[in-house]
């Protein structure tokens, strides 16, 4: 699996979007950007996943350049309850893929 | 909404000592995971099941860890005897047959603490 990076830490004011980057420059064609976060003390949650284009749902946005080396998670109006670690991970998907987790970023919503 | 259940949350146990964890996925998922996350490091795969086979144990101490999913459903991971090293959050995680689905489901996890 392609290695990501991540910044360590990121702080967000409340209500504001939080955009997190993750590089990953080595994925290959069929290799999937997965995003899942960590609250304290809880087991990771699933956020979104993406291919090539870019996706949305209910919790996030996910932004894939073109040459899909990079993406941005968007938390759109970031709340208290989103401050979590934010892992970015690339598996070739379909969830039976074991995923490879970093150390991830560290997101703080400040009030 | 249906949960992947584990047990016991917390557990403290003395080196050398026997410990065991429980996991039951959400109902009709047919891969199970079990994950090790060492404070301050993202979760490692550990064993991943497909079903009541295991399809990856690469990252298994076999020398004292044992997992198993006798009927597909629940599995069980057991630590035999414990050290030091083992303290972690020991997490368990489901997702659909391959090709069914992207998402995998984590549990609460198990906290270990060995003294």
């Amino acid at each position: 699996d392609a290695k990501t990076t991540q910044p360590p830490s990121m702080d967000c004011a409340e209500g504001r979007a939080a955009n997190l980057p993750c590089n990953h420059s080595t994925i290959s064609g069929n290799e999937y950007v997965y995003w899942y976060r960590q609250i304290h003390s809880q087991g990771p949650q699933y956020i979104i996943h993406g291919l090539k284009n870019n996706e949305t749902n209910e919790m996030a946005s996910l932004i894939i350049t073109e040459d899909r080396k990079s993406s941005t998670l968007i938390l759109p109006h970031a709340t208290l309850r989103d401050t979590a670690v934010y892992y970015c991970i690339v598996s070739k998907g379909f969830g039976n893929e074991k995923l490879t987790f970093g150390t991830g970023t560290r997101l703080t919503i400040i009030p | 909404e249906a949960e992947v259940a584990q047990s016991p949350r917390y557990k403290i146990t003395e080196k050398s000592q026997a410990v065991a964890f429980w996991c039951d996925p959400i109902s009709g998922h047919a891969t199970l995971y079990w994950y090790r996350q060492i404070l301050g490091q993202g979760p490692e795969l550990l064993v991943q099941f497909q079903d009541e086979s295991v399809v990856d144990d690469s990252q298994l101490p076999k020398d004292r860890f044992s997992a198993e999913r006798l009927k597909g459903v629940d599995s069980t991971l057991k630590i035999q005897p414990a050290e030091l090293g083992d303290s972690a959050m020991y997490l368990c995680a489901s997702s659909l047959a391959p090709g069914q689905g992207h998402e995998q489901y984590f549990g609460p996890g198990t906290r270990l603490t060995v003294t």
